[in-house]
């Protein structure tokens, strides 16, 4: 199985602020890397899928990079709606794995 | 607009069965492979099967494997899952989603595996 750490586990940032987390895979998985927003009581929502590709709708604030075995999520101009815990995950192969998710806190 | 809407969940005794329901619409449902995730209270999310759009390849976690069937109706535009020989373990909010990277979500819905 392919294993999938994120870092930090959780982070404090303030309104205005460029936030970073980082998503390592075990094994090379190319880009076949998703991202997705939780807030509390809700569905995750999709934002990044194949790395670096914006869903629709998604704004363009939200950015990915990385492949093979190194990605990250990149969020600018940090909002009060964007306090939520995010997660990765790989869908190179069964079984999809996620990440364990970064709580972005005020 | 897609739309993916759950049903089927509730509070079930260990070794209980549930069917798990996921109607979908705003798209071509047949194109698609959907999945099953679930969140465990407080707890990160996991995946739990696959379908491809045919119906014709299915793929389970290995914690439900041999109890969990994944299955899908393409005239009905749904996807299910039976859950046989719950455990307390498979409690949680379970997601369907469009796509083995999910692209569209549900909201979920609930089961409680509890005597």
């Amino acid at each position: 199985d392919i294993q999938m750490t994120q870092s930090p586990s959780s982070l404090s940032a303030s309104v205005g602020d460029r936030v970073t987390i980082s998503c390592r895979a075990s094994q090379g998985i190319s880009t076949f890397l998703s991202w997705f927003q939780q807030k509390p009581g809700k569905a995750p929502k999709s934002l990044i899928y194949d790395a670096s590709s914006l869903q629709t709708g998604v704004p363009s604030k939200f950015s990915g990079s990385g492949s093979g075995t190194d990605f990250t999520l990149t969020i600018n101009s940090l909002q009060p709606e964007d306090f939520a815990t995010y997660y990765c995950q790989q869908n190179k192969s069964y079984p999809l794995t996620f990440g364990g998710g970064t709580k972005v806190e005020i | 607009e897609v739309q993916l809407l759950e049903s089927g969940g509730g509070l079930v005794q260990p070794g209980g069965s549930l069917r798990l329901s996921c109607a979908a619409s705003g798209f071509t449902f047949s194109s698609y492979a959907m999945c099953w995730f679930r969140q465990a209270p407080g707890k990160g999310l996991e995946w739990v099967s696959a379908i491809s759009g045919s119906g014709g390849s299915t793929y389970y976690a290995d914690s439900v494997k041999g109890r969990f069937t994944i299955s899908r109706d393409n005239s009905k535009n749904t996807v299910y899952l039976q859950m046989n020989s719950l455990r307390a373990e498979d409690t949680a909010l379970y997601y369907c989603a469009r796509q083995v990277g999910p692209d569209f979500w549900g909201q979920g819905t609930l089961v409680s595996v509890s005597s």
